[in-house]
């Protein structure tokens, strides 16, 4: 039951250009959502967030938009550097009540020095 | 800045033996979960926990699961008779309020179990 997906396992890019990192979901009445980062070995940490009332949060190099009808939303980084060189996960609330966060299965970010 | 902490980083078990995965969440968090990571997969919600009772689980958290907060400052998260499957990442998160504020979800480091 694969609620949120993403479909690239990879992204390499070189340092300075953007990273672009999509997710797309199934179920219409999710209206929240979150990227996390996560280092090897580390737990995953809060990146950024966006209601689906708005269509792009902004918060220094990252960006999210969120395109509803095509349930589908994607996450900008720009410039990109080697720290940023992660694992990234989209979510989506499941639960309103509970918070319980339902992941994809994370993209792998390389950026190159 | 406050952390979610776990222990142990790494516990290799025999199958069929209990294991006790243990939390210290941040202090004014009101919201406990674990998730679990098996290699290789997305990151799996198990259960919430609020006021003292489990407020949601997974079809994963069966009756060999159990989480408790015994001590107002601990949470931990019981496997009585470990499987080979249950093998993976567990970690704890803990927030201080629900619905909107949920971007606040702060993870642990992880603990690794390893069922042999």
């Amino acid at each position: 039951d694969q609620q949120v997906k993403q479909n690239s396992p990879s992204l390499s890019v070189q340092e300075g250009r953007i990273s672009i990192l999509n997710c797309d979901y199934t179920n219409s009445m999710f209206d929240y959502f979150l990227w996390y980062k996560k280092y090897p070995a580390e737990g995953p940490t809060f990146l950024i967030s966006i209601s689906s009332i708005k269509d792009k949060n902004e918060d220094g190099r990252f960006t999210v938009f969120l395109n509803k009808s095509a349930k589908h939303l994607s996450l900008h980084i720009v410039p990109s550097q080697p720290g940023d060189s992660a694992v990234y996960f989209c979510a989506a609330i499941g639960s309103s009540n509970t918070g319980k966060l339902i992941f994809g299965q994370g993209t792998t970010l390389q950026v190159k020095p | 800045e406050p952390e979610v902490t776990q222990t142990p980083s790494h516990q290799v078990t025999q199958m069929g033996q209990e294991v006790i995965l243990r939390c210290v969440p941040i202090s004014n968090h009101l919201y406990f979960y674990w998730y679990r990571q098996i290699l290789g997969q997305k990151v799996e919600f198990l259960v919430s926990f609020y006021n003292n009772e489990i407020s949601e689980k997974s079809e994963i958290f069966d009756d060999q699961f159990s989480v408790e907060r015994p001590d107002g400052s601990n949470f931990t998260l019981k496997i009585r008779s470990t499987k080979l499957e249950d093998s993976a990442m567990y970690f704890c998160a803990s927030r201080v309020t629900s619905g909107r504020m949920i971007g606040e979800l702060f993870f642990g480091e992880g603990s690794r179990l390893t069922v042999l």
